[in-house]
């Protein structure tokens, strides 16, 4: 069974403060790719990032960075110096199993609030 | 930037009637899925499709969801009798290639039933 979980349903951080969200999975495949996605107020789903299980390399894009753990079976998610445009849900998906139409499973989201 | 394009962007109507949701995925993409999101919660998937024909389908998916590509290019959900509990947000997606090519989402058509 395939799971993704995000235990911090909602966080409040002021404007440039750090915020680092959570994201463990769970999946009996080897070979494996975890995502980011972001889905602000407008509703839509915005790609961040994809990673396979093979790369643990730590990635950062500007104020955004991943570190994936394969130990802890984490996915964690950073926003350095937090901006009011980043409050929005953040979801970690995965998607396992070479062999079929791999569809992505969420998790349940963050709901990040930056305050001014 | 080539978009997955998706229509109505919002539709209301009455319990037990037939809606079709709309979907323009991005034009090499071959595989194509459609996602629901109830308002506040996960992101859930329905059904896959890929080679004009339905790859993998969840448990929501039952006999009153259909899939279709009528013309090579449109990718539509058909609810035949809406209930109450299929008021969502409702997101098309398309993919290149697997394995777990990166989804490029649609930005979603929102779906009340009354």
């Amino acid at each position: 069974a395939q799971k993704v979980t995000q235990a911090q349903t909602e966080i409040s951080v002021v404007e440039k403060e750090d915020v680092t969200l959570d994201c463990v999975y769970e999946t009996r495949d080897t070979t494996y790719y975890l995502f980011w996605y972001k889905q602000p107020p407008s509703g839509e789903l915005v790609f961040l990032i994809r990673r396979n299980s093979f790369d643990e390399q730590n990635e950062i894009s500007g104020r955004y960075s991943w570190n994936f753990q394969k130990s802890t079976s984490s996915f964690n998610f950073t926003i350095t110096a937090s901006q009011v445009v980043d409050s929005a849900v953040y979801f970690c998906a995965l998607s396992a199993s070479m062999n079929r139409d791999d569809k992505i499973i969420f998790g349940k989201g963050t709901r990040l609030h930056i305050l001014p | 930037e080539p978009e997955v394009t998706q229509t109505p962007s919002h539709q209301v109507t009455q319990m037990g009637q037939e809606v079709i949701l709309r979907c323009v995925p991005i034009s090499n993409h071959l595989y194509f899925y459609w996602y629901r999101q109830i308002l506040g919660q996960k992101v859930e998937f329905l059904v896959s499709f890929y080679n004009n024909e339905i790859s993998e389908k969840s448990e929501i998916f039952d006999d009153q969801f259909s899939v279709e590509r009528p013309d090579g290019s449109n990718f539509t959900l058909k609810i035949r009798s809406t209930k109450l509990e299929d008021s969502a947000m409702y997101f098309c997606a398309s993919a290149s290639g697997r394995p777990a090519g990166e989804l490029f989402f649609g930005e979603g058509s929102r779906l009340t039933v009354l």
